[in-house]
């Protein structure tokens, strides 16, 4: 089973600032197969970014991911005021399917 | 575009029984492996259960196993989750997925 590690736990910032999102994998991700999702209170995961860079439809330029291997990053260049939520990594590279547990992205 | 749609969730007491269902649309479900993840409240994403397209192979997580059975029916397009003797922790957001999660999940509530 590959065991993702998101870091850090809570990330604060303002409005504006850029936010960088770690994930690392235990082993290597085959085909880059990541994905990125965003949450907020009561809802679905949205996702993001497939493919570990893909954005996914309807998807803002601003999110972006990239890394490859064990290493991935979600990057927010410019955070708006929805921005500020839970993002998650996932695999599915390999079975079963795993999960981060999370990085909160809060307003500083 | 892909669309996964869950229902079949509810309230139901410890040790009761749910079917919980996902009607797919939007790619060629007969061909796609599919999952069920969930998410307990306040807590994060764990996968429960995997089928093959064909389904001939499942695999379940050490929690789940011998009490839910997933399973599908390809002219339907329709996953499905059978869930037996549950338990308050497994109350959870119900979703499911091809690789990637794309519905909107199905509460279900085990209390008495």
């Amino acid at each position: 089973e590959i065991v993702l590690t998101q870091s850090p736990g809570t990330l604060s910032l303002s409005p504006g600032e850029s936010a960088t999102l770690s994930c690392r994998a235990s082993q290597s991700v085959a085909k880059n197969y990541l994905a990125w999702y965003q949450q907020k209170p009561g809802q679905a995961p949205r996702l993001l970014i497939y493919d570990a860079s893909n954005r996914a439809t309807g998807t803002p330029d601003r999110f972006s991911g990239s890394g490859s291997g064990t290493d991935f990053i979600l990057t927010i260049s410019r955070l708006e005021p929805e921005d500020f939520a839970v993002y998650y990594c996932q695999q599915y590279a390999g079975s079963p399917l795993t999960f981060g547990p999370g990085t909160k992205v809060d307003i500083k | 575009e892909v669309q996964l749609v869950e229902s079949g969730g509810g309230l139901v007491q410890p040790g009761g029984s749910l079917r919980l269902s996902c009607e797919a649309s939007g790619f060629t479900f007969g061909n796609s492996w599919m999952h069920w993840v969930r998410q307990a409240p306040g807590k994060g994403l764990v996968w429960v259960a995997y089928i093959h397209t064909d389904g001939s192979f499942t695999t379940y997580a050490d929690s789940v196993r011998g009490r839910f059975t997933i399973s599908r029916d390809n002219a339907k397009s329709t996953l499905y989750l059978q869930m037996h003797s549950l338990r308050a922790e497994d109350s959870a957001v119900y979703y499911c997925a091809t690789s990637i999660l794309r519905g909107q999940g199905t509460l279900v509530t085990v209390s008495s």
